[in-house]
């Protein structure tokens, strides 16, 4: 089965300062999304990967997958304290239909 | 892009009692899922919900104790049966905004909240 992998775990930043989440997986990528989780709640879908290289940006997140469909990065860029949250990666699930898998997740603080 | 409504967004159960999780969405939509996440973990899937027939079920997850209905293509249901304190979770419905076989976007209800006591 695929394992997805997030790195870091959870970050502190302050405000203003770049970061970067990763989501690595065990095998390769046919559909790769970034999802924030507020504590407690349901997810918001940020963007979707598909295709080698592809990059997606929103507002100040940025977000791309490898060539090789098998690495994810999430960029932050000028953090807010509205940023604060848990992301996560979800890749399709070719086992149940369009079902994702999820990586355990990075918990993000942004500290004034 | 799907608007789901889940209900209730939270509630407080006693164990032994069973709790109905309703999944409206705004659009038809083929494929409906559901997912629990426990306390600090990230999310795991449930079952996979079509539309007349039955649902699908992940490995360590049985029809008896989560009964799923899937009357039409906007709404279905998740019933937690006879609750334990395990059953702690946050459980969520998702729908995936496509019949076709590319990916697409996938899109989460807001979440219910269960403790059992």
């Amino acid at each position: 089965s695929q394992e997805l992998e997030q790195s870091p775990q959870s970050l502190i930043v302050q405000e203003g300062k770049n970061l970067t989440i990763n989501c690595t997986s065990s095998k390769t990528l046919y559909g790769l999304y970034w999802y924030k989780q507020k504590y407690g709640e349901g997810l918001i879908f940020l963007m979707m990967l598909q295709k080698g290289g592809e990059e997606k940006s929103h507002e100040k997140i940025t977000a791309k997958l490898d060539e090789k469909k098998q690495q994810s990065s999430l960029h932050i860029t000028a953090s807010q304290p509205s940023h604060a949250g848990i992301y996560l990666c979800g890749a399709v699930n070719s086992n149940s239909g369009y079902a994702l898998n999820f990586g355990k997740g990075t918990s993000l603080l942004v500290t004034p | 892009s799907a608007v789901i409504s889940q209900k209730p967004s939270r509630d407080i159960c006693q164990r032994g009692t069973s709790l109905t999780i309703q999944c409206q969405v705004d659009s038809q939509v083929t494929m409906m899922f559901w997912y629990r996440q426990q306390p600090g973990q990230s999310l795991t899937l449930i079952a996979t919900a079509n539309q007349g027939s039955e649902a699908t079920y992940e490995s360590g997850f049985v029809i008896d104790k989560f009964p799923i209905s899937r009357p039409n293509l906007t709404f279905s249901t998740l019933t937690v049966s006879n609750m334990s304190p395990e059953d702690s979770s946050i459980y969520l419905c998702s729908v995936e905004d496509s019949g076709h076989l590319d990916p697409s976007e996938a899109f989460f209800g807001q979440g219910t909240r269960l403790t059992v006591v």
